[in-house]
């Protein structure tokens, strides 16, 4: 069935580095949506992807879908304490109804 | 945006029995979703509920374990019923604000984490 890879499973990194997380398919996405959840809250929808090779950022986020529209990430620049959590990459791969299938998570602690 | 609620927040449950949780968002909207998402782990989706048809299933969940009620545009309910330890996780509803070919976000509810002894 429809997977979707999500590496690291866990990053540690120092409050000011930079985090990237990875998205990757064996099928064409429909499109990808990203979300962030904090610890012990519920998923945050932060961007939506359609266009093969579209980029948009979100002040440091910078969201990337590839051409092939097979893998897309998330990097963040100059981590701050304040981007703690889980980054979840899905494909909306029931088009008009909405279904999502969701990625593992990329599990983000900033030591300050 | 929608703003969503969960009932109960948490409960702990004996096994055999069942639990209906309750979601209500404060706009009408036509797709609701339920998920299920063991701590630390990802979100799975268990069933789509359209207002005004049959909810949709996913593989591996069935309408006799987890019958789902969607009465209105506002509010839909998911019964985890003869509940197992196995049955133990967070469960999430969302809502998409978007019809049609419009692919729109899912706005999620705070949750409602069950345990089952």
């Amino acid at each position: 069935g429809q997977q979707v890879m999500q590496i690291p499973q866990y990053q540690h990194v120092q409050e000011g580095e930079d985090f990237t997380t990875y998205c990757n398919s064996s099928t064409t996405l429909s499109n990808i949506q990203w979300y962030k959840q904090r610890p012990g809250g519920h998923p945050v929808f932060l961007i939506q992807l359609v266009k093969s090779g579209e980029v948009k950022k979100q002040k440091r986020l910078t969201f990337q879908f590839g051409e092939a529209k097979k893998n897309s990430s998330l990097h963040i620049t100059a981590t701050q304490t304040t981007d703690v959590g889980t980054y979840f990459c899905a494909d909306n791969y029931g088009g008009s109804q909405g279904n999502l299938i969701f990625g593992k998570g990329t599990k983000l602690s900033v030591k300050p | 945006s929608a703003v969503i609620s969960q009932k109960p927040s948490r409960d702990i449950c004996q096994r055999g029995t069942s639990l209906t949780i309750q979601c209500q968002v404060d706009s009408q909207v036509t797709m609701m979703f339920w998920y299920r998402q063991q701590p630390g782990q990802s979100l799975t989706l268990i069933a789509t509920a359209n207002q005004g048809s049959e909810a949709t299933y996913e593989s591996g969940f069935v309408i006799d374990k987890f019958p789902i009620s969607r009465p209105n545009l506002t509010f839909s309910t998911l019964t985890v019923s003869n509940m197992s330890p196995e049955d133990s996780s967070i469960y999430l509803c969302s809502v998409s604000l978007g019809t049609g070919t419009r692919l729109r976000e899912q706005y999620f509810g705070p949750g409602t984490r069950l345990t089952v002894t």
